[in-house]
């Protein structure tokens, strides 16, 4: 089975950082993936944990923690263009792509 | 390189008819899963397929159903539509599906197609 959680909705101002967690419980983990999501468009990749610790890539971060069950993203100098969801995505070592999206959170940036 | 294509775009549709929605992957990616988007559940794994084969499937019920053909190219099937079933179905295809030590490829998106039924 799989249980994700990450908070529903965020908001911040231009310029902030803020900081988005996940706690997940699956069985046979094999990584994490951060997708974006604006509103209407298709999810697109931010980043893909499989090892612990932080993985920096420009204004997003994301860190895991496998032995926690936790990860989160970062997202540091915050434009208006961010405001989007933020999915989570953990996957299963079951040999196949099968990835279970949390339902996401929606950040708002305002000026 | 063409990204993930969808058609048809949007698509209403009466309880009790069914529709076939279809994908077109990324050139020489073979694996393409499917997702159900909704308000309410958020984003949630149909199948997917891999050479032609479907080698995973999530919980929904017979009435979804998919293939892949030849070219990689995939098509879902929902029969005897129920008002539930209005979503956004994305399409999203991947190299192989995985990677390196049993790690995941990116998946990449294709735009969806809004079914909206009445």
């Amino acid at each position: 089975g799989q249980n994700i959680d990450q908070p529903t909705e965020m908001t911040a101002t231009e310029g902030a950082i803020v900081q988005i967690n996940c706690t997940y419980q699956t069985s046979g983990f094999n990584g994490l993936f951060w997708y974006q999501q604006h509103a209407g468009e298709a999810p697109t990749f931010l980043s893909y944990n499989v090892l612990d610790g932080l993985e920096e890539k420009g204004r997003f971060s994301s860190f895991l923690s496998r032995s926690k069950g936790y990860s989160y993203l970062l997202l540091k100098e915050l434009q208006m263009k961010d405001s989007a969801s933020y999915l989570c995505a953990p996957g299963r070592n079951t040999g196949f792509q099968k990835l279970v999206f949390g339902t996401g959170t929606r950040l708002l940036v305002s000026p | 390189k063409a990204g993930v294509t969808q058609t048809p775009r949007y698509l209403i549709k009466t309880r009790g008819q069914q529709v076939t929605l279809s994908c077109s992957p990324i050139s020489g990616h073979r694996s393409v899963s499917w997702y159900q988007q909704t308000p309410g559940q958020g984003l949630q794994f149909l199948f997917e397929y891999f050479s032609e084969t479907q080698r995973n499937k999530g919980n929904f019920p017979g009435r979804f159903s998919g293939r892949q053909f030849s070219n990689s190219r995939s098509e879902m099937n929902v029969s005897t539509l129920e008002l539930g079933d209005s979503a956004l179905y994305l399409c999203a295809s991947s190299p192989t599906g995985r990677g390196r030590q049993g790690t995941y490829n990116e998946q990449f998106f294709g735009p969806g197609t809004r079914l909206t039924v009445l």
